[in-house]
């Protein structure tokens, strides 16, 4: 199996922040990878796949990067909105996930 | 736009089968598209892939899931469904059915999700 690990596992961030979470892969992945943000009792919602391709109809204030075995999702201005529980998802072998970011009000 | 709707009992007894359909409306159910998947969340916790079903024919599983586990895809009435074999208090959990694209390998749709409890 293919392990996930994010860090932060809660973020304390404020509106206008620029955020970064980071996603680490016990192998590489190549850029098999995807992030989603979760608002409570809602189902996930895909922001990025192919580790920097933005979902239609994303705003354009999430980014993200990298390769191999080490990703990051950035907000770039944090809005209220965003106050959520991302995840980042490989699925270079079958799909597996990452613990999970809270990124919550400071 | 493509919705997806999971259906099934909210309690099951211990030892017993858990079964959920998922019926798809709004969008392509064949040919090959996608990737027809399972995924739970525990309380307060992660998200853990289940496994898929790919157009009427390979299905594969988490290995941690895979000997209790089988999934089926029912195209004349636009569903697939998952069956999980002696369920324990440790498979309560919200179950979302989805669809990963062939493609691009993200989970682009989603269910809202069901509840199961698993007690007597």
């Amino acid at each position: 199996d293919i392990q996930m690990t994010q860090s932060p596992s809660t973020l304390s961030a404020s509106v206008g922040d620029r955020v970064t979470i980071t996603c680490r892969a016990s192998q590489t992945i190549a850029d098999f990878l995807a992030w989603y943000q979760q608002n409570p009792g809602k189902a996930p919602k895909l922001l990025i796949y192919r580790a920097s391709t933005l979902e239609t109809g994303v705003p354009s204030r999430f980014s993200g990067s990298g390769s191999g075995t080490t990703f990051t999702l950035t907000i770039s201005s944090l809005q209220p909105d965003d106050f959520a529980t991302y995840y980042c998802q490989q699925y270079d072998t079958y799909l597996s996930f990452g613990g999970g970011t809270k990124v919550e009000i400071k | 736009q493509v919705v997806l709707q999971e259906s099934g009992p909210r309690l099951v007894r211990p030892s017993q089968t858990l079964s959920l359909t998922c019926t798809v409306s709004g969008g392509s159910f064949s040919g090959g598209d996608y990737y027809w998947t399972w995924i739970r969340q525990h309380p307060g916790r992660g998200l853990e892939w289940i496994g898929y079903v790919y157009d009427s024919g390979p299905t594969h599983y988490s290995p941690s899931l895979e000997s209790r586990a089988s999934m089926s895809l029912d195209t004349s009435n636009n569903e697939f469904s998952l069956t999980l074999k002696s369920v324990t208090a440790a498979d309560t959990a919200l179950y979302y059915c989805a669809r990963e694209s062939v493609v691009y390998g993200a989970l682009g749709d989603w269910g809202q999700g069901t509840q199961v409890i698993v007690s007597s």
